[in-house]
């Protein structure tokens, strides 16, 4: 069973920090990664994409991939009471051509004012 | 703006009954698929589509059926619905041919079954 772990919490930050998720997956030959934000009701919306290992940053947002360890990390930089959300990391389990996304459970945010 | 719709976005049906969920997006993607999320379970895959004559099932497609209608268009049904089907029921779209695997979703259809 190809697996995506995440941390539950919540995880709770003062407003103005970093907020650091963590995600770890059990296929080793996963080649892509992503983190989605859902809002309590409402349908996951997509905030970043991953496919080599390293950092890759979009704003006040940096995904952080290490394949060897099969982790990846989201972190939020300035964190806000908007970003209060579950975030859902989400892994190909497969080589090129797979398809199918792979969720973990999620971990609840919030941002405390 | 290009979107991904679903209908009805809320739907409360008895057990025994059928249903239909609708998807419709005008993104222009190829490939488009069927979620269920539950608490505590996360988000598993129904069944997926990649082109009008492509259908595959998913984790978890005993007890729903699936139509693609058009490129546009993907159904998804329920034969005989029970009460463990209640859930909030996704629909998304990709795009393989821009170089990435992203998924975007509709906003959901919530289904509940008594």
């Amino acid at each position: 069973q190809k697996e995506v772990e995440q941390n539950s919490g919540p995880l709770s930050v003062p407003e103005g920090a970093i907020a650091s998720l963590n995600c770890t997956y059990s296929d080793r030959v996963s080649q892509s990664f992503f983190w989605y934000r859902q809002y309590s009701g409402k349908s996951p919306e997509l905030i970043m994409s991953i496919y080599s290992n390293g950092d890759k940053e979009d704003g006040r947002f940096t995904a952080q991939l290490n394949k060897a360890s099969q982790y990846v990390s989201l972190l939020i930089r300035d964190s806000q009471p908007s970003d209060s959300a579950t975030y859902l990391c989400a892994v190909i389990p497969s080589g090129a051509g797979s398809y199918q996304l792979t969720f973990g459970k999620g971990t609840k945010l919030s941002v405390i004012p | 703006d290009a979107d991904v719709t679903q209908t009805p976005r809320n739907r409360i049906t008895k057990t025994g009954k059928r249903i239909m969920l609708e998807c419709s997006q005008t993104k222009g993607h190829d490939r488009m698929y069927w979620y269920r999320q539950d608490p505590g379970l996360g988000l598993r895959l129904i069944y997926y589509s990649f082109d009008v004559k492509d259908i595959n099932k998913g984790e978890i497609s005993d007890g729903y059926s699936v139509s693609r209608q058009a490129q546009a268009k993907f159904s998804l049904s329920l034969e005989s619905a029970i009460p463990n089907q209640t859930a909030l029921y996704f629909c998304a779209t990709s795009d393989p041919s821009t170089g990435g695997d992203e998924q975007f979703f509709g906003p959901g259809t919530r289904l509940t079954v008594l």
